[in-house]
């Protein structure tokens, strides 16, 4: 089955710096690749997704990368801002099983 | 629309009581998974259903939890007889085409 490893594990960034994080996949046949911020004692949210047909996706300060030839994919986060701070995580999923297999999360810490 | 939502958003419990977790999925959404997050393991996937059928039971950790969705708004975790290692937050998530949205979460301690 499928699996994502996810990294760096924790990461401290400046504020006013980029942040990126990035994940591995297994199976080629996954095509739907969502990240998800969980700020303490909440509930994870969807931030951002790409699909395999598409290479980049952003969103204001937040984009994503897919290289589907290496199986692999960023997160990237610039000017970052305290409200940054959260564990964020990344999934991947198989076409028509709509099953997420998770990474094991990265905790960004923003400092002022 | 009010999101996913979960009942009760805490519990606490005996060992050894049974517990019962609910949730109701996003109106028009077709999945819904139950999750089960904590600091060792991380976000843990116990079952889906599609169109209120289990799909994949297999991240289900013993005959003591068991689901249903009896209905496309409804569905149920249930654990029997709970034992402290159940401690956790059991968070439900629907979706339709792909994008699942959590429900807040219940926070379940076993004592």
């Amino acid at each position: 089955g499928e699996n994502v490893e996810q990294h760096p594990s924790t990461l401290s960034v400046q504020e006013g710096d980029s942040a990126v994080i990035k994940c591995t996949y297994s199976d080629s046949a996954s095509n739907y690749f969502p990240w998800y911020k969980q700020e303490l004692g909440k509930r994870p949210q969807l931030i951002i997704d790409i699909r395999s047909n598409v290479g980049e996706k952003k969103d204001q300060r937040i984009a994503v990368t897919l290289n589907k030839t290496a199986k692999h994919f960023s997160l990237h986060i610039t000017e970052t801002q305290p409200e940054d701070s959260a564990v964020y995580f990344c999934a991947a999923a198989t076409q028509g099983a709509q099953k997420l297999v998770f990474g094991q999360g990265t905790r960004l810490t923003i400092n002022p | 629309d009010a999101g996913v939502i979960q009942s009760p958003r805490h519990e606490v419990t005996e060992m050894g009581q049974e517990v019962t977790l609910r949730c109701k999925p996003i109106s028009g959404h077709d999945y819904l998974f139950w999750y089960r997050q904590t600091m060792m393991r991380g976000l843990e996937l116990l079952i889906y259903f599609n169109n209120n059928v289990p799909i994949d039971d297999s991240g289900m950790p013993e005959d003591r939890f068991s689901a249903k969705m009896p209905n496309a708004s409804f569905s149920t975790l249930k654990i029997q007889p709970s034992e402290p290692r159940d401690s956790a937050v059991y968070f439900c998530a629907s979706s339709l085409w792909y994008e699942q949205y959590f429900g807040p979460g219940t926070r379940l301690t076993v004592t």
